[in-house]
């Protein structure tokens, strides 16, 4: 079946140094990519996307790029601010179905 | 804006008793999802529905049902409230035509349930 691993947390960096959260795949076929950001007291809302292989998701300085021979999907950033501090979650969803699955959520913590 | 609103953001229920979650979206959206949010675990599936009066369960239906007479809005149902159906949960709508492939879920703030 289709899952998702993500490294597991929390990462406390320190305001304006380099961040990567690992996340890897397992799925039929080529499933569309997700990361997801939780703030606390929030839901959760889409960071950014990636459809097909060597497509490269970014937003608000974050970046992940699709990545099929190694099936990952890892999120960066170059430097991050305490405002990032939340709970990312990995996500796919399988071309031939609706609904997305999860990966386990890894908290960051950005002290200043 | 979509906008994803949830009935409570805090429940307080005694064991036994029947707990309704409310969801509405404002947006027209044709899927909706239900999930719980444990620590360690991510989020799993409880229900979804593709269309009014439309149902299918998720990966963990047990204990839950699902409601969706408007297409606005679905509830998730626990007939009989245990304490390990203590958790955060989430609803989600999303308009996406079937098999798109960029497809995004928009989320609702949680409802925190705790059943002692």
């Amino acid at each position: 079946g289709n899952s998702v691993t993500q490294m597991e947390g929390p990462v406390t960096l320190s305001e304006e140094a380099f961040l990567t959260i690992n996340c890897t795949y397992t799925a039929t076929g080529y499933p569309s990519l997700f990361w997801y950001v939780q703030y606390p007291g929030e839901g959760l809302q889409l960071l950014l996307k990636a459809t097909k292989a060597d497509d490269k998701g970014s937003n608000k300085g974050f970046e992940a790029t699709y990545r099929k021979e190694t099936t990952s999907f890892h999120l960066e950033k170059g430097s991050v601010q305490v405002s990032d501090s939340a709970v990312y979650f990995c996500a796919l969803r399988d071309p031939y179905g609706n609904k997305l699955v999860f990966g386990a959520g890894t908290i960051l913590r950005v002290k200043s | 804006d979509v906008k994803v609103t949830q009935s409570s953001r805090y429940l307080v229920k005694r064991t036994g008793e029947k707990v309704f979650l409310e969801c509405v979206q404002d947006m027209d959206h044709e899927n909706m999802f239900w999930y719980r949010q444990d620590p360690g675990l991510g989020l799993r599936l409880i229900y979804f529905s593709y269309d009014v009066k439309m149902k299918e369960k998720g990966d963990i239906p047990e204990g839950y049902s699902v409601s969706r007479e408007k297409k606005e809005r679905f509830s998730l149902i626990l007939e009989s409230a245990s304490t390990n159906q203590t958790s955060m949960y989430l609803c989600a709508s999303s308009s996406t035509p079937w098999r798109e492939a960029a497809y995004e879920q928009y989320f609702g703030p949680g409802t925190r349930l705790t059943v002692t």
